[in-house]
């Protein structure tokens, strides 16, 4: 059982917003900065938001995190087909002492 | 740029053992916090191991204490994971990534396949 909370899927259409959630605890997003990752199908993991909020460098300004309390969310505007992918939300755990993750979105352009 | 290539994943039977190595290139990698996660076929990603820059501090996840070992060359600068005692549940795709602080696992390699089954 994953230790951070996400819905299985989100959809919609080209141009639309899509909203991705992720829940978890005080010992993990209620205490230390949530990392969303973007999966393409057939590649590795890519960080697409870092410290609850930031861009790296190269990902558009159409992905946007947020962080309230112990869950966070990932929102998606201007949905392009090429944004269908699995995302997946991470954080530091301090009483595991260890990453955790949530069981990943996957995220289909109608 | 940072590269992380790994390599090692192969088809093994119940019970056997492997050592999966990642190379690192373009940057001090000496200074830094590496991971092991690991994806099994159409699932999630799940933490194994880390180690720090030193290697004198180890951890692992509750699934492979005992049978996994983490370490590091950093003169070499690989990372390794060694993987006895392999089971049904350890197929998965094994991904190196690089640890940056609030930036969290930050780079990834392309993955190796390993493969558990008679």
């Amino acid at each position: 059982q994953p230790a951070l909370t996400q819905p299985p899927s989100a959809s919609g259409t080209p141009g639309q917003r899509v909203t991705i959630s992720c829940s978890g605890a005080s010992s993990n997003i209620g205490s230390n900065s949530v990392i969303w990752y973007q999966q393409l199908p057939g590649a590795a993991p890519k960080p697409l938001i870092w410290n609850n909020d930031e861009r790296p460098s190269g990902v558009p300004d159409r992905f946007s995190g947020s962080k309230s309390g112990t869950s966070a969310s990932l929102a998606i505007s201007g949905l392009q087909s090429k944004d269908e992918a699995d995302y997946y939300c991470g954080a530091w755990d301090a009483s595991r002492n260890h990453w955790v993750f949530g069981g990943g979105t996957k995220v289909t352009v109608l | 740029q940072v590269q992380l290539v790994e390599s090692g994943g192969v088809l093994v039977k119940p019970g056997g053992s492997l050592r999966l190595s990642c190379a690192a290139s373009g940057f001090v990698f000496r200074n830094y916090y590496m991971s092991w996660i690991r994806q099994p076929p159409g699932k999630g990603l799940e933490w194994v191991s880390y180690i720090n820059s030193g290697g004198d501090y180890t951890k692992y996840a509750d699934s492979v204490k005992g049978r996994f070992t983490i370490s590091r060359d950093n003169v070499e600068n690989v990372l390794y994971l060694q993987m006895n005692n392999l089971r049904d549940a350890d197929t998965a795709m094994y991904y190196c990534t690089r640890e940056l602080g609030n930036r969290g696992l930050e780079s990834w390699g392309q993955g190796t396949l390993v493969t558990v089954s008679s």
